[in-house]
């Protein structure tokens, strides 16, 4: 079946430093790859999305990438700071199906 | 606006009883979702809805677990009979315009059976 691999699948980085999450999906028919944080204890809620017609947003600190002919996506965070601490999830969504990939636990060391 | 309301937000229970949990999606949204999230399977779609109407219920567990929505303010996720593996954490969340949105997530249900 379709799926969305997420990698990796725990990262530690240094207060200040960048950290980049990648998240490959088979489903050639997606078209909307949005990212979730989730804080300990509480909801998942959307940081950054990106529909198959763009190749690059930004936010802030926070920029996704898509490559559509490669089929994956990837989440940048620069200037990383200790809230930023959560567990990340990639999806890819189309008209029939959205799969979540299984998180990404990024810890901020100050 | 309020977001996803669900209810209750801890159900402590034991094996064999019936567990009723409850979803009121965003005035307006026409997509509910019910997803249940474990350290070991993750974050897992179980049913979704559109217009009221169940479209992909292929996540649900297997019989035991039934999910309605009678209305377009109101959803419930039914398991009967309960059991230990059932422990999780449910989420509901809503959006407007299908799955291909961004989905506003309900503060979830904790679940422990015993």
């Amino acid at each position: 079946g379709e799926n969305v691999e997420q990698h990796p699948s725990t990262l530690s980085v240094q207060e200040g430093d960048s950290a980049v999450i990648k998240c490959t999906y088979s489903d050639s028919a997606s078209n909307y790859f949005p990212w979730y944080k989730q804080e300990l204890g509480k909801r998942p809620q959307l940081i950054i999305d990106i529909r198959s017609n763009v190749g690059e947003k930004k936010d802030q600190r926070i920029a996704v990438t898509l490559n559509k002919t490669a089929k994956h996506f990837s989440l940048h965070i620069t200037e990383t700071q200790p809230e930023d601490s959560a567990v990340y999830f990639c999806a890819a969504s189309s008209y029939d199906k959205v799969i979540f990939g299984p998180g990404t636990s990024l810890s901020v060391i100050p | 606006d309020a977001g996803v309301i669900q209810s209750p937000r801890h159900e402590v229970t034991e094996m064999g009883q019936e567990v009723t949990l409850r979803c009121k999606p965003i005035s307006g949204h026409n997509s509910l979702f019910w997803y249940r999230q474990t350290m070991m399977r993750g974050l897992e779609l179980l049913i979704y809805f559109n217009n009221n109407v169940p479209i992909d219920d292929s996540g649900m567990p297997e019989d035991r677990f039934s999910a309605k929505m009678p209305n377009a303010s109101f959803s419930t996720l039914k398991i009967q009979p309960s059991e230990p593996r059932d422990s999780a954490v449910y989420f509901c969340a809503s959006t407007y315009g299908g799955r291909q949105e961004t989905q506003y997530f309900g503060p979830g249900t904790r679940l422990l059976v015993l």
